[in-house]
């Protein structure tokens, strides 16, 4: 069974930085783009941001565009989400999920558990 | 950006049938994609393209999408399908790509 295990959450100052990582296991990692989409508490969902299976393509929401950078290590089976210039309302529970196929429209089809990013002082 | 609005919350006895829209500017020219999320757990893919059920998922769940509205559709519901429900579809463009998912609906079995 498909595996995503996200980690690197915590409490972090605003304006600090934060690097998540999503180490995924049981099928080709390099063969799927992969998402991160977060949940601000009581919220509903919202996308953050994709890469493609070889990482040459990128797009993010536009509340992240400039501060998040999201990247893949096909060796080791892992994205990351690099957060800088945090604010307040990026406090959320931060999930990756795999895109079925190519990126281009198909539904989320595995997700992990998440892990949850406070920014607070 | 491309805005999808659903109804906060959707009531039902079970055994009934559950209806929950989607209602987006043409949103029958996209692909609709519907995800059920239970407190503290990560959402599932319920339904896809439309109308598409991924392996695991009952027959009870279907869907559909013309026009300016795309509707989830639970018949028989059971308790075990009280949840968050959340529409999603794909954005592009020449100046943008994006996802974007609806408010989401919680579903109550009374």
């Amino acid at each position: 069974q498909v595996q995503l295990v996200e980690s690197g959450g915590g409490v972090v100052q605003p304006g600090g930085s934060l690097r998540l990582s999503c180490a995924a296991s049981r099928f080709s990692f390099s063969t799927y783009a992969m998402h991160w989409v977060r949940q601000a508490p009581g919220k509903g969902l919202e996308w953050v941001a994709v890469i493609s299976y070889d990482g040459n393509n990128k797009y993010y929401a536009d509340s992240v565009k400039g501060r998040f950078t999201i990247s893949r290590d096909n060796s080791k089976n892992t994205v990351y989400l690099q957060m800088k210039s945090l604010r307040a309302n990026d406090t959320a529970v931060y999930y990756c999920a795999r895109d079925r196929d190519t990126g281009s429209g198909s539904p989320f089809d595995y997700w992990g558990q998440g892990t949850l990013v406070t920014v607070s002082s | 950006s491309y805005v999808l609005t659903q109804p906060p919350s959707v009531s039902v006895a079970p055994g009934q049938t559950a209806r929950i829209t989607c209602a987006g500017n043409n949103i029958g020219s996209k692909s609709v994609h519907w995800y059920q999320q239970k407190p503290g757990q990560a959402p599932v893919l319920v339904v896809y393209d439309d109308s598409d059920r991924p392996s695991g998922i009952p027959e009870r769940f279907s869907g559909s999408n013309s026009g300016n509205t795309a509707t989830l559709t639970i018949s028989r519901v059971e308790a075990g399908d009280e949840a968050d429900y959340y529409c999603q579809v794909w954005e592009s463009s020449t100046d943008l790509t994006h996802w974007v998912f609806g408010g989401g609906t919680k579903l109550t079995v009374l």
